[in-house]
């Protein structure tokens, strides 16, 4: 059966580590993944995307990595503030691979803790 | 304007009430999406319209009625709903016609169902 997992349902880790959050898939072929950012009581804010070509994909403190063949994304934000704490999401197109019917992983709740 | 804006922000209804979702977007995209997402869980997918037309139903109860009236507007029109029904319901756009759409959501309607 298809599944998205993320690693964790939650993370801390202290101001000015690096966070790592991981995102598996079974039974897709996604061309693309992205990632999210949402606050509580508010939509999702896309952050960054990653086609399957691609092995990395940077944008300031932000770091993403693809691997097709673990079928994994590795979400990176260094030098962390407690302003980062939110859920992160991965979403990945279903279906044909560059599809419009998006699922997402159930998130990671990431607390940065001062 | 890379704005999605939902009306209302929240809707208390009971179980024999109609009533709808309104969403607005003035970045030209041409596909709009509604998710519905309960407390604790990634947004699920419920429709997508793409240039107008309803490309995806993820098999949602026709108490749920979409409504794409022109290119910026997408409402969800509600019907006999029942508590479970009681959710976050999160619009998004995107581009469309693209290869790897990225979403820009709204803030979200909280709706109870009593």
């Amino acid at each position: 059966s298809q599944k998205i997992e993320q690693n964790s349902e939650a993370l801390n880790i202290q101001e000015g580590k690096t966070a790592t959050l991981t995102c598996n898939y079974t039974n897709y072929s996604p061309a693309y993944l992205q990632w999210y950012r949402q606050d509580p009581g508010r939509g999702p804010v896309f952050l960054l995307l990653i086609r399957e070509n691609e092995k990395e994909k940077r944008k300031e403190r932000l770091k993403v990595t693809f691997d097709t063949t673990l079928k994994q994304s590795l979400f990176h934000i260094t030098a962390s503030q407690p302003a980062d704490s939110a859920t992160y999401l991965c979403a990945l197109p279903a279906g044909s691979g560059y599809g419009q019917n998006f699922v997402f992983g159930p998130g990671t709740r990431l607390s940065v803790l001062p | 304007d890379t704005e999605v804006t939902q009306t209302p922000k929240h809707l208390v209804m009971g179980m024999t009430n109609k009533k709808s979702l309104k969403c607005e977007q003035h970045m030209g995209h041409r596909a709009m999406y509604w998710y519905k997402q309960k407390a604790k869980k990634p947004p699920e997918l419920m429709f997508v319209y793409s240039y107008e037309k309803l490309s995806i139903n993820e098999s949602v109860p026709s108490r749920f009625s979409p409504e794409c009236p022109n290119s910026s507007l997408l409402n969800l029109h509600l019907h006999a709903l029942q508590p479970e029904d009681s959710a976050l319901y999160l619009c998004a756009s995107s581009q469309g016609g693209t290869r790897q759409e990225t979403q820009y959501f709204g803030p979200g309607t909280r709706l109870l169902v009593l």
